[in-house]
Order: structure tokens, then C-alpha cells, then sequence
């Protein structure tokens, strides 16, 4: 299986904040990668998939890119409702799998 | 709207079995593909088990493989998912998601609100 690998695992950050997560892949995915919000007690919510295309409904300072095996998700201008675990997720490959998650915290 | 509204999880002692349920409406729910994926406390999620929208080849996780059976009943807007053998290991919530194409292997683009399994002894 492909194995995805976020970092960092958490960190704090400030509204208002630009912040970056990435996800590396274990082996090539092109651009088959899709990102999720959880916030606690939730479902996941679809973001970003195809690696940099936006779900509808999502605001514009949530962005995606990277192609291969290194993606990044970035968050400009952090919100309050921003505050949550963030995953991505690779369909390239069979099992599809999720990485472990990156927390962010408020500061 | 988009709903999708899981139930059945329990409380199960290992080698026991439960089946969920999911109903869906909103959509056209025969055309989309739809997967059952699970997350561990404090663990990310875990796709389990897909099947097409016209109920064709059934897939599985490794882990599931011949204890879990995935169906649909496109006439009841219903997934299902027959869990038998428990293990602790299955212990998690488990969401239902709904596919963004009538086939599966790619991403969800709507889920459940969940429901809980726990297998104790």
C-alpha cells in the first residue's frame, strides 16, 4: 500500500497566519490526491482534489499543489474555523489511503 | 441536500457481529459509487470496503477481507455493511461516503456523520 506521510504532525499557529502542511507519498500518485478538514466529533470534508482543484464551496485561501510524491496544502489568512486536523488522501493507488494527520492548533 | 445517515454500531464482544446501515438521499443514489471507511481513535481514516452504484465488484481492505460484506439496496437508497468475526482491532467509528463517480477508487465528496463500533470482551 502507499504510504502517506504528513508533516508536521501539529502545530500552533495565529489567525491571520499563512501556514503550509505537506504529504508525502511512498511511491509516485501523479496527481491523484485529495485533501480533508475534521474537526473533532465530525466527518472529514472534502477540500481540494486532483491535487490543486478546489471543491465547490471552499473558501479561495485554502489552496493545493504538488504533483508525483510531495503535495502541500496552504491555508492563507488563517480562520478561526480553520482550527482543525487536516488529511489528504491518494486514489492512484489500490488501497486508497489516508496520511495521519496534521493538527493545527490555536497559539 | 446531501444526506447520508449511518446506524447500527454497538457495543460487540470479539468474534460477534453487526450489521450497519446507511441511507442516502439527495442525489441519484443507483449512479454513484459508495464506500464504507473507518477511523480508530486518534487515527486517521481508513478505507474499508467500496461498491459500484450498479452494485458490481465489490472491493476490500486487506484487513476486512472475508469477515466484512459490502451491499446496497438501490431501491431503499441503502448501504450496507455485514461485519462478522469482530476483532479489538475494528474498533472505530465508521463513516459512509459517497464516491464522486458510479465506480469507486477515487475520493469522497460527501460522508456521514458516523457511527461507533466497539469490540470488547
Amino acid at each position: 500500500a502507499i504510504r502517506l506521510t504528513q508533516s508536521p504532525s501539529s502545530f500552533s499557529a495565529s489567525t491571520g497566519d499563512r501556514v503550509t502542511i505537506t504529504c508525502r507519498a511512498s511511491q509516485h500518485v501523479s496527481g491523484y490526491l485529495a485533501w480533508y478538514q475534521q474537526k473533532p466529533g465530525k466527518a472529514p470534508n472534502l477540500l481540494i482534489y486532483g491535487a490543486s482543484t478546489l471543491q465547490s464551496g471552499v473558501p479561495s485561501r485554502f489552496s493545493g499543489s504538488g504533483s508525483g510524491t510531495d503535495f502541500t496544502l496552504t491555508i492563507t489568512w488563517l480562520q478561526s474555523e480553520d482550527f482543525a486536523t487536516y488529511y489528504c488522501q491518494q486514489y492512484y493507488g489500490y488501497p486508497r489511503t489516508f496520511g495521519q494527520g496534521t493538527k493545527v492548533e490555536i497559539k | 441536500e446531501v444526506q447520508l445517515l449511518e446506524s447500527g454500531g454497538a457495543l460487540v464482544q470479539p468474534g460477534g457481529s453487526l450489521r450497519l446501515s446507511c441511507v442516502a438521499s439527495g442525489f441519484d443514489f443507483s449512479s454513484y459509487a459508495m464506500s464504507w471507511v473507518r477511523q480508530a481513535p486518534g487515527r486517521g481514516p481508513e478505507w474499508v470496503s467500496a461498491i459500484s452504484g450498479r452494485n458490481f465488484g465489490p472491493s476490500y481492505a486487506d484487513s476486512v477481507k472475508g469477515r466484512f460484506t459490502i451491499s446496497r439496496d438501490n431501491s431503499k437508497n441503502t448501504l450496507y455493511l455485514q461485519m462478522d468475526s469482530l476483532r479489538a482491532e475494528d474498533t472505530a467509528v465508521y463513516y459512509c461516503a459517497k464516491e464522486v463517480l458510479g465506480v469507486s477508487d477515487y475520493y469522497f465528496d460527501y460522508w456521514g456523520q458516523g457511527t461507533l463500533v466497539t469490540v470488547f470482551s
